[in-house]
Formats: C-alpha cells, sequence, structure tokens
C-alpha cells in the first residue's frame, strides 16, 4: 500500500514561494500525483497533477524527481488567500482506483 | 451544469438508525468516491466506484454500504449510526485527467 507523509504545517509570508513536499514510497511508475487545496468547511480543490519530471499551470508548479517516492508543490508568491491545508492525492496499491490523500499541509501565510 | 450534489448538507441521527446520504453528479464521470473528513483531519476514502455496477472498498469501508445503478448516483448507506460515524462526508466524481476530482460541498453528520 501506498504511505504518504507531508508536514503537518508551514508559515509563510505574502510574497514568498513555498514548497510542500510529499513522501509516496510505494506508487507505479504510470501512477499519478496530484494535490489539492482546501479551505475550512469546503470540499478539496484541484491545484495541479503530474506523472514525472516539472508540471507548471498557472497557479503552482509541481516537480517529481525520477524515483518518484516525493513531489513537491510550489506556490510561487503566496498571498493571504492561499491560507489553506493542501493535500497529496495517489492511488492506495498497484491496480485499483482507490485514491488516498496524504495528511495535509495548513499552509499559514503572514502579511 | 451543477457538478457533483450532495444531499442533505446537514443530519443528525441516534446510535443505531440508518440513514443515505444521496450524490449525484451530471458531468458523466464514471469514476466517483467517498470520503470521510472527522473533525481537524483529513480525509479518508471509504468506498469508490468506477462505472455503474463497479464498486469497491476504501481505506474504511466498514460500517457503510455503497452501490452504484447509474453513472449519475453513488448514494453512501450508513447500516446502523454509530457515534465514531460523526463526521462530514464528501462526494467526488473524476473527470479529465485521472486523479483529478470534483467534490461536493459535503454532508456534515452527527450521531448521538
Amino acid at each position: 500500500l501506498a504511505k504518504t507523509t507531508q508536514p503537518i504545517s508551514m508559515d509563510s509570508y505574502e510574497g514568498q514561494e513555498v514548497n510542500i513536499t510529499c513522501s509516496h514510497n510505494n506508487i507505479a511508475t504510470n501512477d499519478y500525483i496530484t494535490w489539492y487545496q482546501q479551505f475550512p468547511s469546503q470540499g478539496p480543490r484541484f491545484i495541479i497533477q503530474g506523472y514525472k519530471t516539472k508540471v507548471t499551470n498557472e497557479v503552482a508548479s509541481l516537480f517529481i524527481p525520477a524515483d518518484r517516492k516525493s513531489s513537491t508543490l510550489s506556490l510561487p508568491r503566496v498571498s493571504l488567500s492561499d491560507t489553506a491545508v493542501y493535500y497529496c492525492l495517489v492511488p492506495m496499491d498497484t491496480g485499483r482506483r482507490a485514491l488516498t490523500f496524504g495528511s495535509g499541509t495548513r499552509l499559514q501565510v503572514q502579511p | 451544469n451543477a457538478g457533483v450534489t450532495q444531499t442533505p448538507k446537514f443530519q443528525v441521527l441516534k446510535t443505531g438508525q440508518s440513514m443515505t446520504l444521496q450524490c449525484a453528479q451530471d458531468m458523466n464521470h464514471e469514476y466517483m468516491s467517498w470520503y470521510r473528513q472527522d473533525p481537524g483531519m483529513g480525509l479518508r476514502l471509504i468506498h469508490y466506484s468506477v462505472g455503474a455496477g463497479i464498486t469497491d472498498q476504501g481505506e474504511v469501508p466498514n460500517g457503510y454500504n455503497v452501490s452504484r445503478s447509474t453513472t449519475e448516483d453513488f448514494p453512501l448507506r450508513l447500516l446502523s449510526a454509530a457515534p465514531s460515524q460523526t463526521s462530514v462526508y464528501f462526494c467526488a466524481s473524476e473527470g479529465g485527467a485521472p486523479g483529478e476530482l470534483f467534490f461536493g460541498e459535503g454532508s456534515r453528520l452527527t450521531v448521538l
């Protein structure tokens, strides 16, 4: 079974770049890694998804090293509105479509 | 296009009662799933479905049943509610890329 590990919390200031890492020790070579943002009392919202190397969209970048045992979500120039909990999502085990969330990283952005 | 719709939004049950949380999506997504989120915690997968007539267990399936008779609907049944099932329940469907989930607004369940 895939086991994920994320830092419990991170603090940052407005305008800084924030990098949040998720360790996932046992995912298949063709599994996608997805990241979500969640605000209080809301469902998670899709941020970015990757398979290998680097992916960038209008809000974030995702870095996946060659061994795929981790992934790093990069948020450039965070603002107060980025204060939220961030989760990685990976398949629970090979051959099944069960998708499991990491434990989540609570990001607090200060002015 | 409503996306993923969950009902009810709030429910209070007594221990031992049963109920069904409804989830419907209008995006013609084959994959649907249910998660629970306990206060201050992360999301845990209860059950999922890859299409009509096909369901499978997730991380915490005990005490819950699901069925998938249509592409649109994926109800979650609590057989005999327990206080440990007090949680917020999220339904999601997968569209676009693998792992790109669209979530409902959640159903907040309290079991007394």
